[in-house]
């Protein structure tokens, strides 16, 4: 079946403007997590949907918001970009909220640019 | 709250050695334990998992046991191959509670040389 899907793979922004990525989970998931993966901080989670509602939330500013659709397809959006926005964006779906005991299936990623 | 620490690296090995990267955790309860690896310019991939004490994943030769005592999760493998470089991360995910995420170590990168 086919796996997690995000779109765009490649994004080049300018300081100030906003952005917003995709992630289509595997089919039959109801859970998608996010994730920000840069050199200096490593992985770091956003947050959390599950049919449609926050679960959980990491520690990034508002900036930093997101939604999921009845379809369990998530998008994330990134306001008032700043240079150190910069990163690769994983998107991860789970069967269960929470990952259950068996984690996540993770996408190929969005490398976001911001100059 | 909830840690995990790899060893340092960059590793560089010559094909057919031995690998170990190290990686020890801080969690309550018994959390489920995981090996991704990440290829250059792609996501993670899930290499293996443990879900409970003395569990041993394992997945393309490579190997990990949860250790509940030593709260370690090393993974080894016995003949590494030039298309194992990449950089691997040890996970865990907190048993219990509703707002549960993985926790990362930070990596691995891991060159195999001809």
């Amino acid at each position: 079946k086919a796996g997690v899907t995000q779109t765009p793979r490649y994004l080049i922004k300018t300081r100030g403007q906003q952005v917003t990525l995709s992630c289509s989970p595997i089919s039959g998931h109801r859970s998608v997590s996010w994730y920000q993966q840069t050199p200096g901080q490593g992985l770091q989670f956003l947050f959390e949907y599950f049919s449609e509602t926050q679960r959980n939330k990491g520690n990034f500013p508002g900036r930093f918001s997101g939604r999921q659709f009845s379809n369990s397809r998530s998008e994330m959006n990134v306001s008032t970009l700043e240079l150190g926005d910069s990163a690769l964006y994983l998107c991860a779906s789970s069967g269960q909220t929470g990952g259950g005991i068996y984690g996540y299936t993770f996408g190929s990623g969005t490398r976001l640019t911001v100059v | 709250g909830d840690s995990v620490t790899q060893m340092e690296g960059p590793v560089t090995l010559s094909e057919e050695a031995f690998l170990t990267i190290n990686c020890t955790y801080t969690a309550t309860g018994y959390p489920s334990l995981f090996w991704y690896v990440q290829y250059p310019g792609e996501g993670l991939q899930l290499l293996l998992k443990a879900t409970k004490a003395d569990d041993k994943g394992s997945n393309k030769g490579f190997e990990a046991t949860y250790r509940k005592e030593t709260t370690s999760f090393h993974l080894e493998k016995g003949s590494v191959q030039v298309s194992d470089s990449a950089v691997y991360f040890c996970a865990l995910l907190p048993s219990s509670g509703s707002a549960r995420q993985l926790t990362f170590g930070s990596g691995t990168q891991l060159t195999v040389l001809p």
